[in-house]
């Protein structure tokens, strides 16, 4: 089964509006962490959000919220009044810790995002 | 504060040849991690590095090796290169502790001939 999969391989959204990037996972492990990267044309993986599998509150940063529903296996990122520049391959990812080889990170397969002005 | 950097950033090499791929961290990060990303397989992790021991491992073969040093750079080798090598290799760097964010550098762009 994947890990982590983002069902949505292109989006499109007005300049302004707000969009919802969707990803779920899967883990047996209680203790996880879930993390949103932006990678435009450049190539380099920007760091987004991130949210702990025991964390209560939803984590935000600035345009930036994960919309973490535990129960669904769901972590879906929304962005707020979309800019040009928010343009890019969006990763979801996670880390679980596994007992006889530590951290392990797994990556979706991205939604390439385009901004319409 | 100065971020991950990776060198070099673009490298041609033939089949059958080796490449060693280097990446600094950030300034007191001591986990450094790699991946290869390749538009078939997307991103794959390949191993961590924390305080110069191997703290984890992908489902590679051995002929991708790495290590790290006490100052936390890290060094990736692939010996007995393949057609199916030439990928973005990502390296990021994290403090290690509780959310383990991770910070990626620019990439090394590997083709192999």
């Amino acid at each position: 089964a994947q890990k982590i999969t983002q069902t949505q391989p292109g989006m499109f959204v007005q300049e302004k509006e707000a969009v919802t990037l969707d990803c779920t996972y899967d883990t047996s492990d209680p203790s996880y962490g879930l993390f949103w990267y932006k990678q435009p044309s450049s190539g380099e993986m920007i760091f987004l959000i991130y949210q702990g599998s025991y964390d209560q509150q939803n984590a935000t940063e600035g345009r930036y919220s994960l919309n973490f529903q535990k129960a669904r296996k769901s972590a879906n990122l929304v962005i707020s009044a979309s800019q040009l520049g928010d343009s890019a391959m969006y990763f979801c990812a996670m880390r679980e810790v596994q007992r006889n080889t530590g951290n392990q990170f797994y990556f979706g397969t991205g939604t390439s995002l385009t901004v319409i002005p | 504060k100065a971020g991950v950097t990776q060198t070099p950033r673009y490298l041609i090499k033939t089949r059958g040849q080796q490449v060693t791929l280097s990446c600094s961290p950030i300034s007191g990060h001591r986990s450094v991690s790699w991946y290869q990303q390749t538009p078939g397989q997307g991103l794959q992790f390949l191993f961590e590095y924390f305080s110069e021991t191997q703290r984890n491992k992908g489902n590679f073969p051995g002929r991708f090796s790495g290590r790290q040093f006490s100052n936390s750079r890290s060094e990736m080798n692939v010996s007995t290169l393949e057609l199916g090598d030439s990928a973005l290799y990502l390296c990021a760097s994290s403090s290690g502790q509780t959310s383990y964010e991770q910070y990626f550098g620019p990439g090394t762009r590997l083709t192999v001939t």
